[in-house]
């Protein structure tokens, strides 16, 4: 365990459908993230949140909405997806060192996992 | 251009042996990189990090960095079958507003009996 979790571990949802990934974190972060990983793909990060504000919006279609209420939670909000989304979505953790202005450890930048939601777009 | 560059694999090597795995990146502003070992269904965890020139090891772990080459690698001594995995090489450029990491398609490796 990491520390991060997410719900569900698994989806199936239909094009015209509306759901919403969870994630948690219990590790004191202050930066959240979302990445797509597909098959034979890198690790494409999507959205990345510090101190619950959004810094990075990585080219992501609007049928994905992200959220963060506080520090320690994040969603991704999905609607009217198509086939080609179907995958494995990540939720990372980590501390942002330079915007929380902390003293800097190495350590603080490493970015730590939930176990995924895989999702499968009828 | 990929941004970070790793040979898919799979690299096989036999138990016991030392397994090498390789990574260049483009981004001469990457200044922390960061190996992940994932198995087949699970998420990415952290095996390494480095951000000085050099070597740092950590058990059977070795990570080498030379920012000169723009090249980082992982090496895995007396490997075992569990360390069948496919490794992530991941680099991160310090912006001040999270921590953004560039991943490689990862090097698929298998220890084999």
């Amino acid at each position: 365990e990491t520390g991060v979790t997410q719900t569900p571990r698994h989806l199936v949802m239909g094009m015209t459908n509306k759901k919403s990934l969870k994630c948690e974190q219990h590790l004191g972060h202050n930066a959240m993230y979302w990445y797509k990983q597909s098959a034979k793909k890198p690790l494409e990060l999507m959205f990345v949140y510090s101190l619950e504000e959004r810094v990075e919006n990585n080219s992501v279609p609007s049928r994905f909405s992200p959220e963060c209420p506080n520090s320690s939670h994040l969603f991704l909000h999905l609607h009217t997806l198509q086939p080609e989304d179907s995958a494995l979505y990540l939720c990372a953790s980590s501390q942002d060192w330079v915007r929380g202005l902390m003293h800097h450890v190495r350590d603080q930048e490493t970015q730590y996992f939930g176990p995924g939601t895989r999702l499968l777009v009828l | 251009q990929k941004e970070v560059e790793q040979n898919s694999g799979p690299l096989s090597v036999p138990e016991g042996a030392i397994a090498s795995l390789n990574c260049t990146y483009s981004d001469r502003g990457s200044q922390s990189f960061f190996w992940y070992r994932q198995y087949s269904g699970k998420s990415p965890e952290l095996i390494m990090f480095i951000y000085s020139n050099g070597d740092k090891e950590d058990g059977r772990f070795t990570a080498q960095l030379n920012k000169a080459s723009q090249y980082v690698s992982l090496l895995i001594r007396d490997s075992q079958p569990s360390d069948s995995a496919t490794y992530l090489c991941a680099v991160n450029v310090l912006t001040g507003g999270g921590n953004k990491l560039t991943f490689g398609t990862g090097t698929q490796l298998k220890v084999e009996l």
